[in-house]
């Protein structure tokens, strides 16, 4: 599986954007970029992904490089309710395997 | 009900205890997996189940004993566990189209302790 480098940990104000860097250099052409979340005490949950294009939903935006080597997640205005775990994950098959992530804490 | 459920939410079993946990999920999906999160440890994949047929399992120990006897539902056999296996349990879903999966959604875990 490709891996994916991402910042230990991001401090961001609320009411602010937030843009949480991935680093996957050796991603493969038929790798899916995804971005899932851990909220505290929960499972993961689904935040968007792409394969070339931007792409933009109710939650997030997701900006991948053209290169594909790097792609960013971007939440508009950061919430206390979005301090969470986020995972950028390279798939291209049936599974997701799981980095360390990025803790992002949210100050009021 | 919506989405993945397991149960139980919580579970305390000494280790000559044999418990399961169980998985259901309402999506109509074709794939189910479990997932270990211990402490401080990103989740490790445990096992991927496709059309009820077991694809993977991630060099985990015969004391974890998955089945899965339907498109809807997972289980994880639990036997002689150690204190180590004490983590969160997920299960996740997913559907399956020409060899790649979306619609990944996961399940709040077990939370298992072993004493």
């Amino acid at each position: 599986d490709a891996k994916t480098t991402q910042p230990n940990s991001m401090e961001s104000n609320e009411e602010e954007p937030v843009h949480l860097p991935c680093n996957h250099s050796t991603i493969s052409g038929t790798d899916y970029i995804h971005w899932y979340r851990q909220l505290p005490s929960q499972g993961p949950e689904y935040v968007i992904h792409g394969l070339t294009s931007n792409v933009n939903n109710r939650m997030a935006s997701l900006a991948i490089a053209e290169d594909r080597k790097s792609s960013t997640l971007i939440l508009h205005r950061a919430t206390l309710r979005d301090a969470a775990v986020y995972y950028c994950i390279l798939s291209g098959g049936n599974k997701l395997v799981f980095g360390a992530g990025t803790i992002l804490r949210v100050k009021s | 009900e919506t989405g993945v459920t397991q149960t139980p939410r919580h579970l305390v079993m000494g280790m000559t205890n044999k418990k399961s946990l169980k998985c259901e999920q309402h999506l109509g999906h074709n794939a189910m997996y479990w997932y270990k999160q211990s402490a401080k440890k990103p989740l490790e994949l445990m096992f991927v189940y496709s059309l009820e047929e077991r694809v993977e399992n991630n060099s985990v120990p015969s004391r974890f004993s998955p089945e899965c006897p339907n498109s809807s539902h997972l289980f994880l056999h639990l036997h002689t566990l150690q204190p180590e296996d004490s983590a969160l349990y997920l299960c996740a879903s997913s559907q399956l189209v020409g060899g790649l999966s979306y619609g990944y959604t996961f399940g709040s875990g077990t939370r298992l302790t072993v004493v």
